[in-house]
């Protein structure tokens, strides 16, 4: 059973910059794996931010940026403001139209 | 604008089979370029991908849940539909339906917002 990792909270102050990260309990995320990253907020659909590694998803702001990190893909929220503080949760393509969800990371913004 | 709306029971009956339809509106599930899916949410285990359908009627699964799980497609209503039989209480769960790309970007980027259903006697 592949298992996604992602750290399950991280603080980051306001105008600081965080990286959140996605794993494999077995292996290294690579851009074939298509990483995406989405965030949910209580009561809303959620909402894709980078899909494809690194592109962002329409209208969101350019603070958000993906990456390849080693062996991990990367989320990092430049500039952090207070409306950032979410559950982000990373998405990675299995193939054959099959998904496995990361567990999420609950993003504290003080 | 593309949207999702999930329907269907939201209180199920240990053993007995959730069955939940996500209608789907300003656009068309016949498209060659996506997949249509399910994702749950629980307390307890997070989120977990249930399975996708193409318009044509092919179907991925969860390996978890693959004896359990049905999902279906309707193009004359343009809906598709989730069946999950012999549940639990561990089924409790947000369930959402969502759009996903297909190549060249393998991602969901559609989302209903999700409706409760709890498994309870």
């Amino acid at each position: 059973q592949t298992v996604v990792t992602q750290e399950p909270s991280f603080s980051v102050s306001p105008g600081g910059t965080v990286t959140l990260t996605c794993g494999l309990s077995s292996g290294s995320v690579s851009t074939s794996y298509y990483p995406s990253w989405f965030h949910q907020t209580p009561g809303q659909a959620p909402r894709t931010l980078i899909y494809s590694t690194n592109t962002r998803s329409s209208g969101v702001p350019d603070r958000f940026s993906g990456s390849i990190l080693g062996n991990k893909a990367a989320l990092t929220i430049t500039g952090a403001q207070a409306d950032d503080e979410s559950d982000y949760y990373c998405v990675l393509y299995m193939g054959s139209g099959t998904w496995v969800f990361g567990g999420g990371t609950k993003l504290t913004v003080l | 604008q593309l949207q999702l709306q999930e329907s269907g029971p939201g209180l199920v009956k240990p053993s007995e089979t959730l069955s939940l339809t996500c209608s789907v509106s300003g656009g068309s599930i016949s498209s060659s370029s996506y997949y249509w899916g399910w994702i749950r949410q629980t307390p307890g285990k997070g989120l977990e991908w249930i399975g996708t359908i193409y318009y044509s009627g092919s179907t991925n699964y969860n390996p978890s849940l693959k004896s359990r799980v049905t999902i279906s497609v309707d193009t004359s209503k343009n809906q598709f539909s989730l069946k999950l039989s012999s549940v639990t209480a561990a089924d409790t769960a947000v369930y959402c339906c969502a759009r996903s790309l297909r190549y060249p970007n393998y991602y969901m980027d559609v989302w209903g917002k999700g409706t409760t259903v709890t498994v309870s006697s």
